[in-house]
């Protein structure tokens, strides 16, 4: 899989939009960007995912670049529920199924 | 359904005993992953399977680890002997593979302790 870069931490304030940008410069052309997040002492949870058109889902907002070489998840009305370490994830697919590989993913702290 | 089924949540056992974490995955899928968090190392993938079958576990750490999948709706994660270093939240995952839906679900974990 592509290796994403994300930074290590964000502080986001409650009711505002939270941004999280990941990096994955040797995105291949079959490789989706999947996000992923883990609230304290869970499993993680899907949230979205794309290959390169905007996506939008009742939890969250993909944006890709044209590039395809980095991506930022959007929040639009960020809780405290929100906070969480939030992971970007490369997937390629093909006639099977690959497993997720985690990076160190961004820690999201949403502030009152 | 009631999602990926893990058991124990929690499990304390001494250096040298046996530990068996449990997973029923999710009716209908067809994908089971096993990975272990820890603080240092974050999520690792340690073994996952295909309509019961291992497919990759060249993530287990050591013989010591083994797992298993005797039908589809259920897999151990088995350590033989247990050593402290093997303290960490074990999660199960499953999946099913589709053209549209490629998520995966968690379980809660079973948060080993060794002593």
């Amino acid at each position: 899989d592509a290796k994403t870069t994300q930074p290590p931490s964000m502080d986001c304030a409650e009711g505002r939009a939270a941004n999280l940008p990941c990096n994955h410069s040797t995105i291949s052309g079959n490789e989706y960007v999947y996000w992923y997040r883990q609230i304290h002492s869970q499993g993680p949870q899907y949230i979205i995912h794309g290959l390169k058109n905007n996506e939008t889902n009742e939890m969250a907002s993909l944006i890709i670049t044209e590039d395809r070489k980095s991506s930022t998840l959007i929040l639009p009305h960020a809780t405290l529920r929100d906070t969480a370490v939030y992971y970007c994830i490369v997937r390629f697919r093909n006639s099977g199924n690959t497993p997720l590989v985690f990076g160190k993913g961004t820690r999201l702290s949403v502030i009152a | 359904d009631a999602g990926v089924i893990q058991s124990p949540r929690h499990e304390v056992t001494e250096m040298g005993q046996e530990v068996t974490l449990r997973c029923k995955p999710i009716s209908g899928h067809d994908y089971l992953f096993w990975y272990r968090q820890t603080m240092m190392r974050g999520l690792e993938l340690l073994i996952y399977f295909n309509n019961n079958v291992p497919i990759d576990d060249s993530g287990m750490p050591e013989d010591r680890f083994s797992a298993k999948m005797p039908n589809a709706s259920f897999s151990t994660l088995k350590i033989q002997p247990s050593e402290p270093r093997d303290s960490a939240v074990y999660f199960c995952a499953s999946t099913s593979w589709g053209a549209m839906n490629t998520e995966a679900f968690f379980g809660q974990g079973t948060r080993l302790t060794v002593v």
